[in-house]
């Protein structure tokens, strides 16, 4: 019962800002907005989150519109270390859950 | 720090055989998750630990599916018997405590193949 909708996959260039959609429309006022990603082989890495303002930390910045239905996720300058699924998550306040969707496959291309 | 350990990273067994995996979390970390993963979708949680007790194992199959973490540190994953679906990477996670913005630090998993 996933939360939220992401495209399934989208290529970028690499050294150019890729710009990772989610809508969450159903979000509710004490759900926070998480971003993972999946590299090959590997668990999922915490990118971000985010309640209602806009947060850049060293991996990635977070813009979650006003009306917080949906967010973006951006990263800066893509890397082909970059490659990996992009999982946007909803998560309520003081709950431990993660329940993750499908993703977005992102390929960085040379 | 070292992360999430997992072991083994790799396991082929056939259908109704048993088969374990071990996890070692992140020193300090009190709270431990078991996570499934079926090719092609997101990690689904199985089971949560808080130190050596079960805060929820609400989609664990339990009648094949058991869990421990004796002594609040290191956890096991047992399946007996293994079915076809069982083919999964199952992922071990910790985190410092359980609260919503606590975050989870992934092992690099363990692929198992039933034939």
């Amino acid at each position: 019962d996933a939360k939220t909708t992401q495209p399934t996959s989208m290529d970028c260039a690499e050294g150019r800002a890729a710009n990772l959609p989610c809508n969450h429309s159903t979000i509710s006022g004490n759900e926070y907005v998480y971003w993972y990603r999946q590299i090959h082989s590997q668990g999922p890495q915490y990118i971000i989150h985010g309640l209602k303002n806009n947060e850049t930390n060293e991996m990635a910045s977070l813009i979650i519109t006003e009306d917080r239905k949906s967010s973006t996720l951006i990263l800066p300058h893509a890397t082909l270390r970059d490659t990996a699924v992009y999982y946007c998550i909803v998560r309520v306040m003081n709950d431990y859950k993660l329940s993750f969707g499908a993703g977005t496959t992102v390929t960085v291309r040379a | 720090e070292a992360g999430v350990a997992q072991s083994p990273r790799y396991k082929i067994i056939e259908k109704r055989q048993s088969v374990a995996f071990w996890c070692n979390p992140i020193s300090g970390h009190a709270t431990l998750y078991w996570y499934q993963q079926i090719l092609g979708q997101g990690p689904k949680l199985l089971i949560q630990f808080q130190n050596n007790g079960v805060v929820d194992d609400s989609q664990l199959p339990k009648d094949r599916f058991s869990a421990e973490r004796l002594k609040g540190v290191d956890s096991t994953l047992k399946i007996q018997p293994a079915k076809l679906e069982d083919s999964a990477v199952y992922l071990c996670a910790s985190s410092q405590s359980f609260t919503s913005t606590d975050t989870q630090y992934f092992g690099p998993g363990t692929r198992l193949t039933v034939l």
